[in-house]
């Protein structure tokens, strides 16, 4: 069965002060590996797709990679309006839903 | 350039009643999806439509839930003598279908309490 694990659960910055979240996962067939932004009460945001190891995505201060086994978002001088819940999702080759993980909570302060 | 939009955003209701939620998908994209997401936790798959027709469902999709996308546009989701287990937010997504575009984007859901 496909698993998503992400770590920590819970991280507080310091505004500029760089850090990177992580993605663990087991699917049978990777078609993608997805990651959101969600703010409370909110939908999630689209951020990143990546398809195959060794991929690398980057969006103002965040930046993504993909391995066989895992995948980060760095965060690079992060800002008090980054702060927000970080979710990872993986999708198999097979269908179309997202497996997702609980997600990373980030808190920045000024 | 309107996002996914869902119907109505907060509801509250009685254990035992039935509730329906709409949501309305990007206009060009053909699949729409279903999620629910409880208090600390990711989206959990319910239910997917490629243009009218429903191609997936999960386990957690009991027979007490519905969903419909009649004409290939906008979908419900119905649930069946609610029960309090069944308070969450349900958010709705939509995505492209062809070209090998693959992202889903997500509707601002609609939250459900059972009382």
């Amino acid at each position: 069965e496909d698993q998503v694990t992400q770590s920590p659960e819970a991280l507080r910055l310091q505004e500029g002060e760089s850090s990177s979240l992580n993605c663990s996962y087991t699917v049978s067939g990777l078609r993608g590996l997805f990651w959101y932004r969600q703010d409370p009460g909110k939908g999630p945001e689209f951020l990143f797709t990546l398809y195959s190891a060794g991929e690398e995505k980057e969006k103002e201060r965040l930046k993504a990679t993909l391995t066989k086994k895992e995948s980060f978002l760095h965060i690079t001088a992060p800002k008090p309006e980054d702060s927000a819940t970080y979710l990872c999702a993986v999708q198999r080759d097979s269908g179309y839903a997202l497996n997702f993980g609980k997600g990373t909570s980030l808190l920045v302060t000024p | 350039d309107t996002g996914v939009s869902q119907d109505p955003r907060h509801k509250i209701t009685k254990r035992g009643q039935n509730v329906t939620f709409r949501c309305d998908p990007i206009s060009e994209h053909n699949r729409l999806y279903w999620y629910r997401q409880t208090l600390g936790q990711g989206p959990e798959f319910l239910t997917y439509f490629q243009n009218e027709a429903q191609l997936e469902k999960s386990r957690l999709l009991s027979d007490r839930f519905s969903a419909e996308r009649p004409k290939g546009s906008f979908s419900t989701l119905e649930i069946q003598r609610t029960e309090q287990g069944d308070s969450a937010m349900y958010l709705c997504a939509s995505s492209l279908g062809v070209g090998g575009s693959y992202e889903q984007y997500f509707g601002p859901g609609t939250r459900l309490t059972v009382t």
